[in-house]
Order: structure tokens, then sequence, then C-alpha cells
């Protein structure tokens, strides 16, 4: 089955600064790449996602870059504001195949803190 | 556009209790997730449903657990005698294929096993 790995397990930047978290897959057949930020308490919510016919996808002050040959994909967040503090999960997922295809695959997460 | 709701916030169980969850997708969302997530980690899937029929479960869904949509609406989690290892939190998604099928989550029930 499909594995993500996601680096790194936290991140401390300065307010305004950017911030970048990196995600590898194993299986070459997930073509579906969203990314949820989660809050104490809360569930996680998706704020962008990316499919395996695009490169990049921008959204405001979050992108996501995808390559698909080395099968990493990572998102980005410029002009960090306090309230970006949040783990945030990226996960993978193959969305036209048949058993299996339902589910994401989530990594482990990394813990942003923004620092005012 | 309400959001995916789920019922109990919290419970705080013994073990050898069975108890039982409750999640109300995004009102046209014919697809329902089951997750599992412990502390430190990924959600990790259990269960998925579209409308009423539970198309797949994964391996982590052991015999004491049952998922239920009867009615292609809300859905059920029950765990029957349960351990300490189940203590997490369960979160169910939802999604409508003809949107994207992009899945949304509820804010999860916190169990605790004593």
């Amino acid at each position: 089955g499909e594995n993500v790995e996601q680096h790194p397990s936290t991140l401390s930047v300065q307010e305004g600064d950017s911030a970048v978290i990196k995600c590898t897959y194993s299986d070459s057949a997930s073509n579906y790449f969203p990314w949820y930020k989660q809050e104490l308490g809360k569930g996680p919510q998706l704020i962008i996602d990316i499919r395996s016919n695009v490169g990049e996808k921008k959204d405001q002050r979050i992108a996501v870059t995808l390559n698909k040959t080395a099968k990493h994909f990572s998102l980005h967040i410029t002009e960090t504001q306090p309230e970006d503090s949040a783990v945030y999960f990226c996960a993978a997922r193959n969305l036209y195949s048949g058993a299996g295809s339902y589910q994401l695959t989530f990594g482990k997460g990394t813990k942003l803190s923004v620092i005012p | 556009d309400t959001g995916v709701s789920q019922n109990p916030r919290h419970k705080i169980t013994k073990r050898g209790q069975n108890v039982t969850f409750r999640c109300d997708p995004i009102s046209e969302h014919n697809r329902l997730y089951w997750y599992r997530q412990t502390l430190g980690q990924g959600p990790e899937f259990l269960t998925y449903f579209q409308n009423e029929a539970q198309l797949e479960k994964s391996r982590l869904l052991s015999d004491r657990f049952s998922a239920e949509r009867p009615k292609g609406s809300f859905s059920t989690l029950e765990i029957q005698r349960t351990e300490q290892g189940d203590s997490a939190m369960y979160l169910c998604a939802s999604s409508f294929l003809r949107r994207g099928d992009l899945q949304y989550f509820g804010p999860g029930t916190r169990l605790t096993v004593t």
C-alpha cells in the first residue's frame, strides 16, 4: 500500500517568513495530494490540493508543488502569520482505481509554530 | 452547508464497555469515511460508505468494530468490548463524487478508555 513520509516534524518560523513542508510518497499510482491543517481540538481542514496533471497550484499565501518523477510534493506558506500555527498533514490517494482508492494515506504531520 | 458534525465530542468509558459514535455528513455528500487518529500521528483509514453500502474496510477495523449507514445519511461507529488501545480520536469525513470527491472532516470524537 501507499506510504507517505513527511518532514520536518516540527518547524518554527518568524512571523512574515516562509515555511516549507515536504512529503514523499511510495505508490506511483497516487494522483491526488491534499494538504490539511489541524488546530488543537479540531478536525483536519482541507486547505489546498493538487492533482497529478498539474505541477503547481497557488491560493493566496499557500502553494503546493508536485514532482511526479521524484514522487514528492511540498507545501509553501509565504508571509506567515501567527494564525498559521497548527499541525499540517499531507496525504496521497489514487482517485481512479478500485479497492483501496477511497482512502487517504496521511503523513505524520508537521507542527508549525509562527513566532510573532 | 453546515459541515460534518460528530457526537459526542468526548467519551470516557471503562475497558470492556461498548461505545457508539455518530457522524452526520454534509448534506448531499454520498460518500462517508471513518478514520482514527492517535496522538502525534496522521489519521488512519478505517472504513468507507457510498450511500448505504460499506465498500471498504481497513485491516485496522477488527471484529469489535462495526459501522453502519442505514439510510445513506448519518453513520454510526460502534466499538464493542473496548480496550485501552482503542483510545484515540475518531474522525468522520464526507465527500461528493461530482464535486471532485474532496474529503471534508468533522471535529472528531475523542475516546478515552480507562
